[in-house]
């Protein structure tokens, strides 16, 4: 059974650091693309980074380009977001998402909350 | 970017009787080769959103046949043929033919009457 989970969110202050970890199992982590994908109750679901199977591709949504980098370790089944110079406007319930093209986003994580907030 | 509209954003429905969503991009997502990537999701409250139909019209594994997609170039539906209480939530549609950036419609809440 595929299962994504996600763990590392919380309540941060504007201009701070987070790192979201997504704990795959279930399927052959290193055969898939991998993304990060927000729901906000503003905008609702939006797409934030993803990354390739080898790990050397990383594609980001305009929005977080130089703040926020995708990761992965292959070894340890894991992906990886690390979040800099947070905004009010990140705050939302961050999932992991597997796939690309037919693959696209066929499974998800249960999220976690990051809260941006003095 | 490709934008995607989603209408109606709220949709409130009688159990036993139909339901339609409209998603439309702003450019075609048909690509050269042949392939539309366009997905629908159904997320219901406290839960993540789980895939419903990939490639317009391809149901996943578990997806009740009364759920179906459709739709060509700019313009895709999803049709619930008979509402059960179990549909309840807020469905998007996703755009993968042009990326980055993967790009979702806003969102239909669906509701009992």
């Amino acid at each position: 059974e595929v299962q994504l989970v996600e763990s590392g969110g919380g309540l941060v202050q504007p201009g701070g650091s987070l790192r979201l970890s997504c704990a795959a199992s279930g399927f052959t982590f290193s055969s898939h693309w991998m993304s990060w994908v927000r729901l906000t109750p503003r905008k609702g679901l939006e797409w934030v980074a993803n990354i390739n199977e080898d790990g050397d591709k990383q594609y980001y949504v305009q929005s977080v380009k130089g703040r926020f980098t995708i990761s992965r370790d292959n070894a340890k089944n894991s992906l990886s977001l690390q979040m800099n110079s947070l905004r009010a406007e990140d705050t939302a319930v961050y999932f992991c998402a597997r796939g690309i093209a037919t693959a696209l986003f066929d499974f998800w994580g249960q999220g976690t909350l990051v809260t941006v907030s003095s | 970017d490709v934008v995607m509209t989603q209408s109606p954003l709220s949709l409130p429905v009688t159990l036993g009787q139909p339901a339609s969503i409209s998603c439309r991009s702003t450019q075609t997502l048909l690509l050269s080769d042949g392939n539309t990537y366009l997905n629908w999701y159904h997320q219901r409250p406290g839960q993540s959103p789980r895939r419903l139909i990939f490639k317009v019209s391809n149901r996943d594994s578990g997806v009740p046949d009364r759920i179906s997609g459709s739709g060509s170039g700019t313009d895709f539906t999803l049709e619930i043929s008979r509402v059960e209480a179990e549909d309840v939530g807020v469905y998007y549609c996703v755009q993968g033919s042009y990326w980055p950036p993967y790009t979702f419609g806003q969102g239909t809440k669906l509701e009992i009457k």
